[in-house]
């Protein structure tokens, strides 16, 4: 069965620094890129990061560029979001999700990220 | 940058009912690459259709997307109760891949 659970979310000032972990299972993880989502209270979804199979290719929505990393661990079957700098904006729900063609097959439960003073 | 408009923004039916929600992209969405979500409140998105017409895995038949080009068109062919949620629908076909609003689809 094909799980993907995030950790590191909870409460962080305007300007300070979370990371986000996805501890990925049932599937060969190394064979597929990886992605996280967001979706902020009462919003809509939005595509965040996404990085190939080998982490060589890496790609972000542009309202986080330069601040937000994505990256992975083949060998722990885990995958990250670094995200400094952060804003208000930034607070949402951050989903794990791999990709599937490009649609997302499987989703995480979510971690709850919120920047606050 | 791909924006997809749904509509309505909330549609009212009643178990038994068709539902037909709509989204409309700015641009050609190349390789009808559109996939329609459903969420429930404080559950994670779970995928229904890809390629625009594809149900996904352990999707019930009562589910079908149909359209291409601009737009697109998620059918209910007969509403469970257990349907009534937010649907989104999300391009892939071009970057960055963006999702619509959502509509949700509430008990009336």
């Amino acid at each position: 069965e094909v799980q993907l659970v995030e950790s590191g979310g909870g409460l962080v000032q305007p300007g300070g620094s979370l990371r986000l972990s996805c501890a990925a299972s049932g599937f060969t993880f190394s064979s597929y890129w990886m992605s996280w989502v967001r979706q902020a209270p009462g919003k809509g979804l939005e595509w965040v990061a996404n990085i190939k199979q080998d982490g060589s290719e890496k790609y972000y929505v542009d309202s986080v560029k330069g601040r937000f990393t994505i990256s992975r661990d083949n060998a722990k079957n885990s995958l990250y979001l670094q995200m400094n700098s952060l804003r208000a904006e930034d607070t949402a729900v951050y989903y794990c999700a791999r990709p599937r063609g490009g649609s997302y097959d499987y989703w995480g439960q979510g971690t709850l990220v919120t920047v606050s003073s | 940058e791909i924006v997809l408009t749904q509509s309505p923004g909330t549609l009212s039916l009643s178990p038994g009912e068709r539902a037909t929600l709509s989204c409309r992209a700015s641009q050609s969405v190349s390789s009808s690459y559109l996939a329609w979500y459903q969420q429930k409140p404080g559950q994670a998105p779970r995928l229904l259709i890809y390629g625009a017409s594809s149900r996904a895995t352990g999707i019930p038949d009562r589910f079908s997307g149909s359209g291409s080009g601009t737009d697109f068109t998620l059918t209910i062919s007969r509403l469970e109760p257990e349907d009534f949620a937010v649907y989104y629908c999300q391009q892939y076909g071009s970057s960055p891949e963006t999702f619509g609003q959502g509509t949700k689809l509430e008990i009336k």
